[in-house]
């Protein structure tokens, strides 16, 4: 079993649809959680942050971490086309530096206009 | 401006060959990182330097070797390249500690091994 496991999708809505993006993870010393954005042929940029369980918003976008159940999601309001990237989550057990950032595969999204 | 710049952004080589590819920062972290992202999309930590000393070496052929002549660059060599080599390679940066460690990617080079 695979540390972080994501759906890799695809995944394909219409514009305006509400998108739920999730991830398990079998290590409980996971404490930080992250979700990045992807666009084909870019690097990933960092969306959200969150320790360990709890909700986190910011605009459109709410990160959601249940450690009881090793599940975090990302949830995507009001969708638009420009949403439409490869989403993955990250973890890591502590905050510094020589902790490496644990990734699932990426789950791809396309929002239809 | 750039804040983790990579190049080349393509690389397209025969198998055997020798090749670098460079990384550079302007965002004043002290940590920088090697990841590869295979045909799948699976982003996987390969070297991280901190201050220009290794502090993290995952389980990569010694054929690949990074260099960190300072805190801004992070080069990746690697020797007798194969056709497994063949990925996006992304270098990235962060603050070891006293912040959150959000790292910062650049655009990634595209290496195919013919």
């Amino acid at each position: 079993q695979k540390e972080v496991e994501q759906d890799p999708g695809p995944l394909s809505v219409p514009e305006g649809a509400i998108v739920s993006l999730n991830c398990t993870y079998s290590n409980s010393a996971f404490q930080y959680f992250m979700w990045y954005r992807q666009y084909s042929r870019k690097g990933p940029e960092l969306l959200m942050y969150t320790y360990s369980s709890g909700n986190k918003e910011d605009g459109r976008f709410t990160a959601q971490v249940d450690k009881s159940s090793k599940y975090i999601s990302l949830f995507i309001r009001d969708s638009q086309p420009s949403d439409s990237a490869t989403y993955l989550c990250a973890m890591s057990s502590r905050n510094s530096g020589n902790t490496p950032l644990v990734f699932g595969k990426g789950t791809r999204l396309s929002v239809i206009a | 401006d750039t804040a983790v710049s990579q190049t080349p952004k393509y690389l397209v080589t025969q198998m055997g060959n020798d090749k670098s590819i460079k990384c550079e920062q302007n965002l004043g972290h002290d940590t920088m990182y090697w990841y590869k992202q295979d045909s799948k999309k699976f982003l996987k930590i390969m070297f991280s330097y901190n201050n220009k000393e290794l502090i993290i070496n995952e389980t990569v052929p010694n054929r690949f070797s990074p260099k960190s002549p300072d805190k801004a660059h992070l080069n990746l060599h690697i020797n007798s390249l194969e056709l497994g080599d063949s990925a996006v390679y992304f270098c990235a940066s962060s603050q070891y500690l006293g912040t959150k460690n959000i790292q910062y990617f650049g655009a990634g080079t595209r290496l195919s091994v013919l």
